[in-house]
């Protein structure tokens, strides 16, 4: 199946800071990725949808402005949690697909964000 | 809204005994997902099921979809330690996220 590879898998920051996170489909074009936050024994909520070139959509409840998305490749897409708060810990799973109705997701290896 | 159900949320199970997790979907859909999950990791894909009546197999664990009850089911059959970890089903509209059931974490002993 298609790679997508995510950095960094884990990173700690200071309460205040902004850490950004990478997703890069290795071999295919990713029309579309979707972000995901995974809190402790919970499922994954789907944080937003972004298109290449176009702003992100966002789901309810969350903060467009606190949790940045950038797709200017068809290749990468970047998350920015700014202003970080020990709140914003969690585990963060970006997902690729290469559009055309395909049925595959292929995910990341995730990002273990801890806010100290 | 496409909602996802999966039951139980919790399985104890005993090795070398089967065991059954469901997996229902609120509106039309035509594909499902299975994932594994281990501690810390991110999701490793087991099953994608395109069609009703769907039946897919790989060494201990079989899917399967039945599109007009909008169910799928994961058996596991004989279950051995290496199957502890937490399983979630997916589903998706066409060109849309993946809305994932409140996942199975399933726990073997001998």
């Amino acid at each position: 199946g298609a790679v997508v590879s995510q950095h960094p898998s884990r990173v700690i920051c200071k309460s205040g800071t902004s850490v950004k996170i990478e997703c890069r489909s290795l071999d295919f074009q990713a029309t579309t990725m979707f972000w995901y936050r995974q809190f402790p024994k919970q499922s994954l909520m789907l944080m937003a949808t972004s298109n290449e070139g176009s702003k992100a959509t966002y789901e309810q409840g969350v903060e467009k402005d606190k949790f940045l998305i950038n797709h200017a490749s068809l290749t990468l897409s970047t998350l920015t949690v700014t202003s970080a708060h020990p709140e914003d810990s969690s585990f963060y799973i970006c997902s690729a697909s290469s559009g055309g109705g395909g049925p595959e997701a292929f995910f990341g290896q995730g990002t273990r964000l801890t806010v100290v | 809204e496409l909602k996802v159900e999966q039951n139980p949320l919790f399985l104890s199970m005993q090795e070398g005994k089967n065991y059954t997790i469901y997996c229902n979907y609120s509106t039309t859909s035509d594909r499902l997902y299975w994932y594994r999950q281990d501690p810390g990791k991110s999701l490793e894909s087991l099953f994608v099921l395109l069609s009703n009546g769907a039946v897919k197999q790989e060494g201990r664990l079989m899917a399967s979809l039945d599109t007009k009850a909008r169910l799928s089911t994961l058996h596991i059959t004989a279950a051995v330690h290496d199957l502890s970890a937490t399983y979630f089903c997916a589903t998706q509209q066409a060109g849309t996220a993946l809305i994932f059931g409140k996942g199975t974490t399933l726990s073997v002993s001998s």
